[in-house]
């Protein structure tokens, strides 16, 4: 079985660009949760959607960030306008239910915004 | 809100040994679980072991195993024969139990296996 797929693995961009990160979840999982990723914060939630719908958005840096899931296979991440604060790596992870199963992460997409 | 503690920035071992480390975790639920998680070089985040609160025995999986404190909200993971792929950063996360639910994480403990 395929895992959870992320991409692109790696991004470089540009101050002032719109970035936008890509999850397809486990097949048969219905929440979805994006995670950030630095030496700073350590490992924290952005969102968590079920089935399609956001159910947590309060870990949302700012309203440059934003998430959709318009189906059960595929969500995106975007900022817009990106800034170098922003540089991270950015985890997608699933899970059956309501959360509180196992959470399975993909392998990640390293953001670099110079 | 829950917390995760994980005191050992880093610890070493040497191959064939074992080694144990630390999580603690404040919390107010009765019910709930508890994870370890492995985060080698490539990155990927690999779980390891996953505890239920409401379960006494202590979770096991081959060469991993978990002492499991509810009193003391303890939660620390043992690695018997440790192997040099073992080298990773390892991740003690809390998840609720009740309503919709999502993993709090520690800061991580870096382990580096050495010959």
């Amino acid at each position: 079985d395929a895992g959870v797929i992320q991409s692109p693995r790696h991004e470089v961009t540009e101050m002032g660009q719109e970035v936008t990160l890509r999850c397809k979840p486990i097949s048969g999982h219905n929440s979805l949760f994006w995670y950030r990723q630095t030496m700073m914060r350590g490992l924290e939630l952005l969102i968590y959607f079920n089935n399609n719908v956001p159910i947590d958005d309060s870990g949302m840096p700012e309203d440059r960030f934003s998430a959709k899931m318009p189906n059960a296979s595929f969500s995106t991440l975007k900022i817009q306008p990106s800034e170098p604060r922003d540089s991270a790596v950015y985890f997608c992870a699933s899970s059956f239910g309501q959360g509180r199963e196992t959470q399975y992460f993909g392998p990640g997409t390293r953001l670099l915004v110079l | 809100a829950q917390t995760v503690t994980q005191s050992q920035p880093e610890m070493s071992v040497q191959e064939a040994e074992t080694v144990t480390l630390s999580c603690t975790y404040d919390t107010s639920e009765n019910n709930y679980y508890l994870f370890w998680y492995k985060q080698p070089p490539s990155r990927q985040m690999i779980l390891v072991i996953r505890q239920e609160a409401y379960k006494q025995q202590n979770a096991t999986e081959n060469r991993f195993s978990v002492n499991f404190q509810k009193a003391a909200k303890s939660f620390s993971l043992k690695i018997s024969d440790s192997q040099l792929g073992d080298t990773a950063m390892y991740f003690c996360a809390f998840m609720k139990h009740e309503g919709y639910s999502t993993l709090t994480f520690g800061k991580g403990t870096m382990l580096l296996v050495s010959p």
